[in-house]
């Protein structure tokens, strides 16, 4: 797994806006992709996921967007709500092996 | 998707002793693996809970100190033996999807403080 900071990026928007929020991922040849909201004290949320022969997946409020010729990958949230607020990480997996984690990013919705 | 739980869901330990953490899914899956998730960090993947034979470990971690079973498709356990204050951390299981896609499912984590 990737080692991160202690501390986490942290993204602050307003309520009704929309949220975006990047990650980059390490292994090029990657073919699994998946968002997870955790809230404080739970365990992560699967929120979304996208294979790497798409390059945008939506769902209800959520799109996912992947970029592999950069490796990235990003959660658009529509219409941010209060209890967006989470922190949220994309995994990456290979072959239907174990996830790997990246780093979080910490989502604060303002009233 | 599976309903997962773990016991205990927090403990706080002395050092030098060992805990075990139990995860049981409520439907037979193929994979079960568990993470640690250190204070204000990302998950990372410890070993993978083969049922029938031993854990597949990652790289830093080793059976002597996170033994696993597997006894069914439905539980495993993950035991933190000699801790230390540096195993303070939450402990979490996941299991893959039911219909064959590669989604984890997770359990509400297991919280563990080590004094």
């Amino acid at each position: 797994g990737e080692s991160v900071g202690l501390h986490l990026p942290t993204l602050s928007v307003q309520e009704g806006d929309n949220s975006i929020i990047n990650c980059a991922y390490s292994n090029s040849a990657s073919d699994y992709f998946i968002w997870y909201k955790q809230e404080s004290g739970k365990g992560p949320q699967f929120i979304i996921d996208i294979r790497s022969n798409m390059d945008k997946r939506q769902g209800q409020r959520v799109t996912v967007l992947l970029n592999k010729t950069v490796k990235h990958l990003s959660l658009q949230i529509a219409a941010t709500q209060p209890g967006d607020s989470a922190v949220y990480f994309c995994a990456e997996s290979y072959s239907g092996y174990a996830l790997n984690f990246g780093k979080g990013t910490s989502l604060l919705v303002t009233p | 998707s599976a309903v997962i739980s773990q016991k205990p869901s927090r403990d706080i330990c002395q050092r030098g002793t060992s805990l075990t953490i139990q995860c049981q899914v409520d439907s037979q899956v193929t994979m079960m693996f568990w993470y640690r998730q250190q204070p204000g960090q990302s998950l990372t993947l410890i070993a993978t809970a083969n049922q029938g034979s031993e854990a597949t470990y990652e790289s830093g971690f080793v059976i002597d100190k996170f033994p696993i079973s597997r006894p069914n498709l439905t539980f495993s356990t993950l035991t933190v033996s000699n801790m230390s204050p540096e195993d303070s951390s939450i402990y979490l299981c996941s299991v893959e999807g039911l219909a064959g896609d590669n989604e984890q499912f997770f359990g509400p984590g297991t919280r563990l403080t080590v004094l």
